[in-house]
């Protein structure tokens, strides 16, 4: 079981959009529609973006939307705000109960 | 619902970790959801410990299967993990997170606790 793979970095100015993305295999990310995002900010716990692909908890908003295709996920955030720069973690679903982590991007507001 | 981690803040190297996750404002006994714990060593990414059912069904990550246990108490709402023969490698802020077993995702998240392995 090896973790997902993220580039470490991403950064957009304000109002940009700045897309992250998740790779993983046939066991994890490209087995299920289970691939979730989530977000970190120092010192807090990770907190949910997107769900099953592409759905979103409430509260949560639209500015956030995720996709995949075959074995990458991606996480898009349209119209970037400073409260958006997080550390953005991935997480697949790999069958038998087994959840793996993607490595993280720190995604920085310019 | 609410999660909230507790236990020893140090452990020494070789001995057993030993934390504690009180749920509140919702059952560990719940059918719909699996129990976790999750660590993240300092400036480093999140790895997956193992997950506990109801039903008494555990899974854990198989790099830490030897030497990990996840447990429930039913009577006080509580989730456990001991980890034995623990190394500085273990050195982690320690996550309890309620899984939603419909759509395999942690939806809820205690706020973690750092264990600090050191002599």
């Amino acid at each position: 079981q090896s973790a997902l793979t993220q580039l470490p970095s991403a950064s957009g100015s304000p109002g940009q959009s700045v897309t992250i993305s998740c790779t993983g295999t046939s066991s994890d990310v490209g087995g299920y529609n289970y691939v979730s995002w989530f977000q970190q900010h120092p010192g807090e716990a990770p907190k949910v973006m997107i769900y099953e692909v592409y759905k979103r908890p409430s509260g949560v908003p639209d500015r956030f939307s995720g996709s995949k295709s075959g074995n990458t996920a991606s996480l898009t955030v349209s119209g970037l705000q400073a409260e958006d720069e997080a550390e953005y973690y991935c997480s697949a679903y790999a069958g038998n109960g087994v959840f793996v982590f993607g490595t993280g991007t720190k995604v920085t507001v310019l | 619902v609410q999660l909230q981690e507790s236990g020893p803040g140090l452990v020494k190297p070789s001995q057993t970790l030993s934390l504690t996750c009180t749920v509140s404002g919702g059952s560990i006994s719940s059918s719909s959801y699996y129990w976790s714990w999750i660590r993240q060593p300092a400036g480093k990414g999140l790895e997956w410990i193992g997950r506990r059912y109801t039903t008494g069904t555990t899974t854990y990550n198989p790099s830490l299967e030897s030497r990990v246990t996840i447990s429930v108490d039913r009577s006080q709402n509580q989730l456990s993990l001991k980890m034995t023969s623990v190394t500085a490698a273990d050195t982690a802020v320690y996550y309890c997170a309620r899984v939603d077993m419909a759509r395999f995702f942690f939806d809820s998240w205690g706020q973690g606790t750092l264990v600090t392995v050191s002599s």
